[in-house]
């Protein structure tokens, strides 16, 4: 079954320090990946995806996240994390069609200290 | 354009009551879906409609009921709450209901279920 981990709860990062969230997935195909941030009382919001092509993604705000087939992995970073970065981050994976159309993690809740 | 808009923002509600958590979208999206969000579990999908006049379940579909409305709106009830179902419901809308389609989300209702 298809299945997304984000291994790591809690993140704390200083502010200007480079910030890097892990997502594995397991899928058998080539998978369509997503990841979504979400600001505290807000809805989920598009970061970036990847379908094919460049492994290296680049998103909105300043993330880039990068396709490891060999590690089944698609981790989201950043360079330099502003005090507004904090927030819920979540990697999806979308699923075969006929299933639930995406498969959510768990989350990363990031905290960043002044 | 708002997007995916939802009322009511908050509810509290006593076991045994029913209730109709509403959601609009304005992007002319042919799919759109329920989520609800819990501590620890991410988002799990509870119904979906792939298209005007569809709907399907998805992960965890118990005690909820749908209604695709039009193309624009699609609502979500609960006939009668438990305190299983305090959690945080969110609406999203995408152009098609593939895998590889981005979800758009909206700001989610908090329900409480005493």
């Amino acid at each position: 079954a298809q299945s997304v981990t984000q291994p790591d709860i809690h993140i704390t990062v200083s502010e200007g320090a480079s910030l890097e969230l892990r997502c594995n997935y397991s899928y058998g195909a080539t998978p369509y990946l997503f990841w979504y941030v979400q600001s505290p009382g807000q809805g989920l919001q598009l970061l970036l995806k990847y379908f094919s092509g460049d492994t290296l993604v680049q998103g909105i705000k300043g993330f880039e996240a990068e396709f490891k087939r060999s590690q089944s992995s698609f981790n989201l970073r950043k360079p330099s994390v502003h005090w507004s970065d904090a927030a819920e981050y979540f990697c999806a994976v979308g699923a075969p069609s006929g299933t639930y159309k995406y498969i959510f993690g768990t989350g990363t809740r990031l905290k960043v200290l002044a | 354009n708002a997007g995916v808009t939802q009322t009511p923002k908050f509810q509290v509600l006593k076991t045994g009551q029913s209730m109709t958590l509403q959601c609009a979208q304005d992007m002319n999206h042919n799919s759109m879906y329920w989520y609800r969000q819990d501590p620890g579990m991410g988002l799990r999908l509870i119904y979906y409609s792939a298209s005007e006049g569809t709907t399907d379940k998805g992960e965890v579909p118990n005690g909820y009921n749908v209604s695709r409305l039009n193309k624009r709106e699609f609502s979500l009830r609960l006939e009668s709450a438990a305190p299983s179902q305090t959690s945080v419901y969110f609406c999203a809308s995408s152009e098609r209901a593939g895998r590889a389609d981005t979800q758009y989300f909206g700001p989610g209702t908090r329900l409480t279920v005493l």
